[in-house]
């Protein structure tokens, strides 16, 4: 079935450091990729997507690059700051059983330090 | 505009007992669903309703439990009886339409001793 695999935590940067989140996934077909992001105390939130192979989904300084040739969908920041503090969820989403659901990872937990 | 509220945010329980979650969606959103997340591991999928009517029930654990959605407005999920593995944090979300982005709620941490 449908699976995805991410960078196990926690990452702990100093502010302006830069962030990689690995994240690969199994999946039949094309199906479109996401990150979520979950601050302390709050619900999930989308942080962004892509939906086809080379679409870069951004969003508040983030990034990540569909690539199929590596069933990959890394999410990358430039400089993090101590807002960014939070768990992510790389997840996809998946068309069986006639609903549009979706398959998370694990989620990584990262700390900035000022 | 609201987003989607989940009650109680966390609840406590003995095994063998019945917990019941609640999820109120955005209004005018047809599409609720729940996940799941055990301690360390993925959140999944349990279930989505379109309106009152339940779409895709492929990810409920067992009979142990039942979702509803009556009138197609807020819903619920028990669980009875509880036991241990149950234990894990409850999301709920809603969206508009089919392809919608999914909001969630701040989900309820369910711990059962």
């Amino acid at each position: 079935g449908n699976s995805v695999t991410q960078m196990e935590g926690p990452v702990t940067l100093s502010e302006e450091a830069f962030l990689t989140i690995n994240c690969t996934y199994t999946a039949t077909g094309y199906p479109s990729l996401f990150w979520y992001v979950q601050y302390p105390g709050e619900g999930l939130q989308l942080l962004l997507k892509a939906t086809k192979a080379d679409d870069k989904g951004s969003n508040k300084g983030f990034e990540a690059t569909y690539r199929k040739e590596t069933t990959s969908f890394h999410l990358e920041k430039g400089s993090v700051q101590v807002s960014d503090s939070a768990v992510y969820f790389c997840a996809l989403s998946d068309l069986k059983g006639g609903s549009e659901k979706l398959v998370f990872g694990k989620g990584t937990k990262l700390t900035v330090n000022p | 505009e609201a987003g989607v509220t989940q009650f109680p945010s966390h609840s406590v329980i003995e095994k063998g007992q019945t917990v019941t979650l609640r999820c109120d969606p955005i209004s005018g959103h047809d599409n609720l669903y729940w996940y799941r997340r055990v301690m360390g591991k993925e959140i999944k999928f349990l279930l989505h309703f379109v309106k009152e009517s339940k779409q895709d029930e492929s990810g409920m654990p067992n009979n142990r439990f039942l979702a509803e959605r009556t009138g197609g407005t807020y819903s619920t999920l028990k669980v009875q009886p509880a036991e241990l593995e149950d234990s894990g944090v409850y999301f709920c979300a809603s969206s508009p339409g089919r392809y919608s982005p999914l909001h969630f709620g701040n989900g309820t941490r369910l711990t059962v001793t």
